[in-house]
């Protein structure tokens, strides 16, 4: 089963608009990280957020880490045309190396 | 440094045909992971290697699905006998030795039809 959920399931927006996607988690973790997928590739790292952690800036990436809701969210600021994709969060255990995919968000960025 | 490799790229198979996917980590990398990923949903945790033991296989299907890890670099996942809900793309990733804070490197991935 899946760990986390991503909320929305798509989303659309214009180039140059911020683009906001949520993840909820069920279990405790060590980390929450988020990738990026384009069709037909592989996933690539975009960010790992601590447990003890509760914002983190890469570039045009913002995310922060709620633990006491269980919940993550991924922002991405003045989006492109190449932010087109789908966006995972994974989850670390806590006391394993396992990581758990959510079923994602499409984004979709029109110019 | 070089990635991930996966190969095939793309595989057809016909139902009840076996089936094999090999995958080559990082370099030193010890946490070996495959993830099948049906179109339009995320990845699933099949297998997680710790160097070459067993970490995690409770999704992996194991009446047909069986992987291993060679000398705790290389690795295979075979599937026999195929059924066509395993039509999916198969991904390898890898993970550097030690803690859990540490980020996954993908594969391409195989893409899997079974018609």
């Amino acid at each position: 089963s899946q760990q986390g959920e991503e909320d929305p399931q798509a989303l659309s927006i214009q180039e140059g608009e911020n683009a906001t996607m949520n993840c909820s988690y069920k279990t405790s973790i060590n980390n929450l990280q988020w990738y990026r997928q384009n069709s037909g590739r592989g996933l690539v790292h975009l960010i790992l957020i601590r447990s003890n952690e509760r914002e983190k800036h890469s570039g045009r990436l913002r995310v922060t880490l709620d633990t006491s809701k269980k919940s993550s969210s991924l922002l991405i600021t003045a989006s492109r045309a190449a932010d087109t994709a789908s966006y995972f969060c994974a989850t670390g255990g806590s006391n394993d190396y396992k990581l758990s995919f959510g079923a994602g968000t499409t984004v979709t960025v029109r110019a | 440094e070089a990635g991930v490799a996966q190969s095939p790229r793309y595989k057809i198979i016909e139902k009840r045909q076996s089936v094999a996917f090999w995958c080559n980590p990082i370099s030193g990398h010890a946490t070996l992971y495959w993830y099948q990923q049906i179109l339009g949903q995320g990845p699933k945790l099949l297998i997680q290697f710790q160097n070459n033991g067993v970490v995690d296989d409770s999704q992996l299907p194991k009446d047909r699905f069986s992987a291993e890890r060679l000398k705790g670099v290389d690795s295979t996942l075979k599937i026999q006998p195929a059924k066509l809900e395993d039509s999916a793309v198969y991904l390898c990733a890898s993970s550097p030795t030690g803690g859990v804070n540490t980020e996954a490197f993908f594969g391409q991935g195989t893409r899997l039809t079974v018609v």
